[in-house]
């Protein structure tokens, strides 16, 4: 089945890097995301990465994602307090096409906390 | 700036009353997708059309009732909703084919039930 686990909360000092987990069991993931929400907004795409690559990185986000273990994080450098937000990891299972399996299963969100 | 457009933003509703959630998307995808957010629980995936196509309902009671007129607007139906249904209420959309097969979300509408 699809399960997709985070720790609930993380708090870091303002300019130190954060580091946000998760972890999925479904091993046919393609697509891994993390989005964003901001207090009372929607869901932000952050980044994604396809499953066959290892890491992507893009400015201040670098995502690592380790198949064998179906582990992902979210490295955010010089965490700022407008990164206060919850960052949710989501998986996409199936090929683009398959349209019955193509939405995405969230996980319960990590609220980061950044003080000044 | 989305491109995805919720209205209202928020609706407060008593359990006998019928009030409709509104979702516009203006990114040109062919897919469109309810999600519900509550406190207790992660992100719920609702519905999803394709090309105007339902092609999931995730065990969603009848009270809830979508509709697609066309790929570019989808309505939430809400009838004899319950308490428990006060929810986030997410609308999102996407492009059938694209690499990634990236969702785009609204802001929300915050529906209250009492």
């Amino acid at each position: 089945g699809e399960d997709v686990e985070q720790s609930l909360f993380l708090s870091v000092r303002e300019g130190d890097s954060s580091v946000i987990n998760c972890t999925y069991t479904d091993s046919s993931s393609t697509y891994l995301y993390w989005y964003k929400q901001e207090p009372g907004a929607g869901l932000q795409l952050l980044t994604y990465i396809f499953s066959n690559m290892d890491m992507k990185q893009d400015q201040r986000l670098t995502v690592l994602l380790n198949k064998k273990d179906k582990h992902l994080s979210l490295r955010i450098a010089d965490t700022q307090t407008g990164d206060s937000a919850i960052y949710f990891c989501a998986e996409s299972i199936g090929a683009p096409r398959d349209t019955g399996r193509r939405a995405l299963t969230f996980g319960s969100g990590t609220r980061l906390q950044v003080q000044p | 700036e989305t491109g995805v457009t919720q209205t209202p933003r928020h609706l407060v509703m008593g359990m006998t009353n019928k009030k409709s959630l509104k979702c516009e998307q203006h990114l040109g995808h062919n897919a469109m997708y309810w999600y519900k957010q509550s406190a207790k629980k992660p992100l719920e995936l609702m519905f999803v059309y394709n090309f105007k196509e339902q092609t999931e309902n995730n065990s969603v009671p009848s009270r809830f009732s979508p509709e697609c007129p066309n790929s570019s607007h989808l309505f939430l139906h809400l009838h004899t909703l319950q308490p428990e249904d006060s929810a986030l209420y997410l609308c999102a959309s996407s492009q059938d084919g694209t690499s990634g097969n990236t969702i785009y979300f609204g802001e929300g509408s915050w529906l209250t039930v009492v």
